[in-house]
């Protein structure tokens, strides 16, 4: 089976740093990623770890533990337009064809003034 | 157009009618996929379409729910005697290849409601 963990819920004030950790377990991985979305809005890809280790872009980060099948998005310097849902979301293999994107159900982000 | 386009974006209809959204993705996107959404809750997958052929179709929830992609374009899911649990966000994303970045490109979404 499949499935994903993450807070269903953070909130942090303006300029604040905040961190939502996700934990997985899958049948088979390639990767990690990580999806903003706002209310009523489509989902829009930040970021993917395929390797162990950080990846910075720009205000935001993620970080992969395979070992531990764990990732966390990192978001730093807060600003009200970032209160949104944050998914993360593994990558699977599907036999001799890719992959797919397994989503967890989300952590709604409220940054407050 | 320049990103995925789904239509209808609102598609209201009553238990037991057929109902058919479209989706027509980034020009030149082998993949396609489509998910659903409830409220709350995170993009479930349905089915994964690598070119013409569905390369996987273990989310669709029964034998109701069929997609087709006949030119490797655009997509159209299909939902046969619908019923109130049906009603969701039904998401539509492609990718240049499958996916190899982890970055898909998501529409709008077309938001289906069955009375």
């Amino acid at each position: 089976g499949q499935s994903l963990e993450q807070p269903s819920e953070v909130t942090a004030v303006e300029g604040a740093i905040v961190q939502i950790n996700c934990t997985y377990q899958t049948s088979g991985f390639y990767g990690l990623s990580w999806y903003q979305q706002h209310d009523g809005g489509a989902p829009t890809f930040l970021s993917y770890n395929a390797l162990d280790g950080l990846e910075e872009t720009g205000r935001f980060s993620s970080f992969l533990s395979r070992s531990d099948s764990y990732g966390y998005l990192l978001l730093q310097e807060l600003q009200m337009k970032d209160s949104a849902s944050y998914f993360c979301a593994v990558r699977v293999p599907i036999y001799n064809q890719g992959g797919k994107l397994i989503f967890g159900q989300g952590t709604e982000l409220s940054v407050k003034p | 157009g320049a990103g995925v386009s789904q239509t209808p974006s609102n598609k209201v209809t009553e238990k037991g009618k057929y109902v058919e959204l479209r989706c027509d993705p980034i020009s030149g996107h082998t993949a396609l996929y489509w998910y659903r959404q409830s409220l709350g809750q995170g993009p479930e997958f349905l089915i994964y379409f690598q070119g013409t052929g569905a390369a996987d179709d273990s989310g669709l929830p029964n034998d109701r729910f069929f997609a087709v992609r006949p030119e490797g374009s655009v997509s159209t899911l299909k939902i046969q005697r619908t019923e109130r649990g049906d009603s969701a966000v039904y998401l539509c994303a492609s990718s240049p290849t499958w996916a190899g970045t982890g970055e898909l490109f998501f529409g709008e979404g077309s938001r289906l409601t069955v009375l």
